[in-house]
């Protein structure tokens, strides 16, 4: 499967300033995701981040808070913008293909905001 | 409105025993179920999965059961070892070739020695 390495691992942010998260992947895959992980919860889906177009972005999550960049079919980043306490999480990348092969995520990135 | 719900938080077994994750789900329109475990500080490693046409899969110890009727899916681990002890998600694919899961809210497994 493919390797996924997301940076940064972690960081603490103070409010109302601004992360970008990236993910970079060994090979060429169809379709990657961000995913977000609030403490003690399931992984709740952000957005597909398409390549060479706008991220498709699920019920919930904008734009303006999430901005998702993918410019080649080995890359994305996710932007967690304007922070507060509650986008504390561990946000994760994953990369899959269509037709019911399983998505490979990356670590994570565990990000806290004071 | 949960569309995966893994309803037990925690599980313990002993080593060399069986151990059953169970999963439901309420949409009938999922394409594929998958089994992931994660361990702290990693991401979700992929398990095993289950074709929604099939009603059973097998790999080594794991062996996933669908029952589409109940719209109900559970893992069995066997023989569990301690090494598995980690939190197991559930995961659903929509019909529609999007690509994207849906999740449980995930079962912790300890296997004791």
């Amino acid at each position: 499967s493919a390797v996924i390495s997301q940076k940064p691992s972690r960081d603490i942010c103070q409010r109302g300033t601004s992360l970008t998260i990236q993910c970079q992947v060994d090979s060429q895959v169809t379709m990657m995701f961000w995913y977000r992980q609030q403490p003690g919860q399931s992984l709740t889906l952000i957005a597909t981040a398409n390549q060479g177009s706008e991220a498709t972005y699920e019920s919930g999550f904008v734009i303006d808070k999430f901005p998702i960049s993918r410019p080649n079919l080995t890359f994305s980043t996710l932007t967690v913008s304007n922070m507060s306490p509650e986008d504390s999480s561990i946000y994760l990348c994953s990369v899959g293909h269509v037709g019911g092969q399983p998505q490979h995520f990356g670590d994570g990135t565990r990000l806290s905001i004071l | 409105d949960q569309q995966v719900k893994q309803n037990s938080p925690s599980l313990s077994v002993q080593e060399g025993r069986i151990s059953i994750l169970n999963c439901d789900y309420t949409n009938s329109m999922f394409d594929y179920f998958l089994w992931y475990k994660k361990y702290p500080a990693e991401g979700p490693t992929f398990l095993i999965s289950i074709s929604s046409i099939k009603d059973k899969n097998e790999d080594g110890r794991f062996t996933v059961f669908l029952n589409k009727s109940a719209k109900h899916l559970s893992l069995h681990i066997v023989p569990s070892q301690p090494g598995d002890s980690a939190v197991y998600f559930c995961a659903a694919s929509p019909s529609g070739n999007t690509g994207k899961l849906i999740f449980g809210q995930g079962t912790t497994l300890q296997v004791k020695p």
